[in-house]
């Protein structure tokens, strides 16, 4: 099976600015979880999609946004860029099956750089 | 709040050595603890996890431990090789949050050849 894929890996964009990344998860796989990793505060969880719904989000402002479509592919936005968002945005994959505890599976990463 | 300690933040060890890096969680309800290897510019690479019903796990040269009294659980690699070299994180994750893993800030294992 492929992996999880995002694109870009690479994006530069100014303050103010919007952007959006996405990810494809592994095929089968119904739940995709986004984190940012940070030199200063290192991997923090994002949100959680299941199934197209918001199943679970973390603390970050509502700049911070995301979407699953019916494919399970997943996107997130971040509005109104500041230069705090430069980060590696890596998104997860996994079965997600009710009640079980299923492995996640992290993509490659879109280095975000704000100038 | 939900947080993972690890430590140490860095380790440098000899060819053939071992290596160990403990975490310690806060919250008492999480029940699996994965380990990630994360080597420079690639995402986190799962190697080994463990689930609360389970003291100890084993795969090959690696092995994971946990304490659930304590709240401690450890990475355990024998026979280090230099391509072991590269950044270790643990995290934790409680039964309703399976989407939301916590993690460790990291630690940066260098394996002298």
């Amino acid at each position: 099976k492929a992996g999880v894929t995002q694109t870009p890996r690479y994006l530069i964009k100014t303050r103010g600015q919007q952007v959006t990344l996405s990810c494809s998860p592994i095929s089968g796989h119904r739940s995709v979880s986004w984190y940012q990793q940070t030199p200063g505060q290192g991997l923090q969880f994002l949100f959680e999609y299941f199934s197209e719904t918001q199943r679970n989000k973390g603390n970050f402002p509502g700049r911070f946004s995301g979407r699953q479509f019916s494919n399970s592919r997943s996107e997130m936005n971040v509005s109104t860029l500041e230069l705090g968002d430069s980060a590696l945005y890596l998104c997860a994959s996994s079965e997600r099956g009710t009640g079980n505890i299923n492995e996640q599976f992290f993509g490659p990463g879109t280095r975000l750089t704000v100038l | 709040g939900e947080n993972v300690e690890q430590h140490p933040s860095t380790l440098s060890v000899q060819e053939g050595d071992s290596a160990v890096i403990k975490c310690t969680y806060s919250d008492s309800a999480s029940n699996y603890f994965p380990w990630y290897k994360q080597e420079l510019g690639k995402g986190p690479q799962l190697i080994i996890d463990i689930r609360s019903n389970v003291g100890e796990k084993k795969d090959q040269r690696i092995a994971v431990t946990l304490n659930k009294t304590a709240k401690h659980f450890s990475l355990h690699i024998t026979e280090t090789q230099p391509e072991d070299s590269a950044v270790y994180f643990c995290a934790a994750s409680r039964p309703s949050n399976t989407g939301k893993l916590i993690f460790g800030q990291g630690t940066t294992l260098q394996v002298k050849p």
